[in-house]
């Protein structure tokens, strides 16, 4: 499966839009772009995924550019509770295994 | 989202005794699940990947035989953490596939502290 890179760390303010990219620049045809999240000592949770269109769910919108080499999520109005290790990760199809990078540690500010 | 119930979640242990940890999919059936170990200011590791009816296929460097799988049923599986050690202390994950979705959903986790 293709790596990902993310910034390290990223700070936002509290009700602004946080826009978090990711450069997936091997990732090929049939690979798709997961957006999970991690808020401190609990299990990742699911954002939300695509494989070319643009793509908008209750929590997010996935932006992918058209050669599929980066993609970003933006958080719509973060809040205090957005605060978490968001994980952009690509796999092949959808019985692939994940295999989660460092991801990028959003500190969302008042 | 769908649910996904991990049990216990935390647990503390002797040094040398086995402890079982259960995942299980509360409102889908899951062929495949997932298996992850995670260390302080870490990332998931993924451990093996659970098959229901089959044998568990493990990662590179994973103890089969240290940590057990089994996924006798399309809503349960089972790690157990063998004659454990203080380094097998940790922060274990499991998630289970919806695959009318292409979605994995992650158990709340099971903090393992091994004395």
């Amino acid at each position: 499966d293709a790596k990902t890179t993310q910034p390290t760390s990223m700070d936002c303010a509290e009700g602004r839009a946080a826009n978090l990219p990711c450069n997936h620049s091997t990732i090929s045809g049939n690979e798709y772009v997961y957006w999970y999240r991690q808020i401190h000592s609990q299990g990742p949770q699911y954002i939300i995924h695509g494989l070319k269109n643009n793509e908008t769910n209750e929590m997010a919108s996935l932006i992918i550019t058209e050669d599929r080499k980066s993609s970003t999520l933006i958080l719509p109005h973060a809040t205090l509770r957005d605060t978490a290790v968001y994980y952009c990760i690509v796999r092949r199809d959808s019985w692939g295994k994940f295999q989660f990078g460092a991801g990028t540690q959003v500190v969302v500010t008042p | 989202g769908a649910v996904v119930s991990q049990h216990p979640s935390w647990v503390i242990c002797k040094s040398g005794t086995s402890v079982k940890i259960e995942c299980r999919s509360l409102d889908f059936q899951a062929t495949t699940m997932f298996w992850y170990r995670q260390f302080p200011k870490q990332s998931l590791m993924l451990m093996a990947t659970s098959n229901e009816g089959s044998k568990a296929t493990y990662e590179q460097g994973v103890e089969k035989d240290k940590f057990l799988i089994n996924h006798a049923s399309l809503t349960l599986s089972t790690l157990t953490v063998t004659s454990a050690h203080p380094e097998d202390s940790s922060f274990y994950i499991c998630s289970a596939e919806q695959g009318a979705k292409n979605i994995q959903y992650f158990g709340a986790g099971t903090r393992l502290s091994v004395l």
